[in-house]
């Protein structure tokens, strides 16, 4: 079975700041990794995603993840946030090849000060 | 293109009163279907999940039932509501043997009063 952990519930952070969102996994067996985002009273988008080659990826507006093996971590990072980037962010583990459902983290709200 | 359609968007119920929230797929055959419960400042709890027709698998024995009448029919069921089961509700799809990212439907904000 696989676990997450988002260590971290709520972070604020000032906009133009750099933020990481942290989030960790537990597997025996190899992983696809995602982020997931989520808007007040709407489901969850996906952010990004990591299935096998570059550990580092990137999504569209401005956000990358690094998968780190050894550390079992896939944290979420930006240079610099938004207001339009407060909400909530979601890690979740799949196990790659057999398994059919997403194991989430707890989430960590994001809140972007001006 | 594949879309997730999931309905009541807000629902109040009183305590004791039957439930039925629908989420229908269209664009793709045979998908894995899931019903999350978000509840206030925690996470998604899987409550179901289904891998066909008729095959429903329980993630947590609680007050609530799944069914799969049709394909790309996933129905979450209460015989009788109870307050603890207000929260937010997301019905989600992947597709078996793509190992793809799971696309989730607007949710469902039930309050049980």
């Amino acid at each position: 079975a696989q676990s997450v952990t988002q260590l971290d519930s709520q972070v604020p952070v000032f906009e133009e700041a750099p933020v990481e969102l942290r989030c960790n996994y537990s597997s025996s067996v190899s992983v696809y990794l995602f982020w997931y985002v989520q808007y007040p009273n709407q489901g969850l988008q996906l952010l990004l995603k990591y299935l096998s080659g570059s550990t580092l990826v990137e999504s569209i507006n401005g956000f990358e993840a690094e998968f780190n093996k050894s550390q079992t971590s896939f944290h979420l990072r930006k240079p610099s946030v938004h207001i339009s980037d407060t909400a909530e962010y979601f890690c979740a583990v799949k196990a790659a090849g057999s398994a059919r459902q997403l194991t989430f983290g707890s989430g960590t709200q994001l809140t972007v000060l001006p | 293109s594949q879309t997730i359609h999931q309905w009541p968007a807000t629902l109040v119920q009183p305590v004791g009163s039957p439930l039925s929230l629908e989420c229908t797929v269209e664009g793709t055959s045979n998908p894995n279907l899931y019903w999350y419960r978000q509840a206030a400042g925690r996470g998604l709890q899987l409550l179901f999940y289904s891998v066909g027709i008729g095959q429903i698998s329980s993630e947590v024995p609680q007050n609530l039932s799944a069914s799969r009448p049709q394909d790309r029919q996933f129905i979450l069921s209460s015989k009788k509501l109870l307050l603890s089961d207000s929260g937010f509700y997301l019905c989600a799809w992947t597709h078996d043997g793509v190992n793809t990212e799971a696309f989730f439907g607007q949710g469902t904000r039930l309050t049980v009063v």
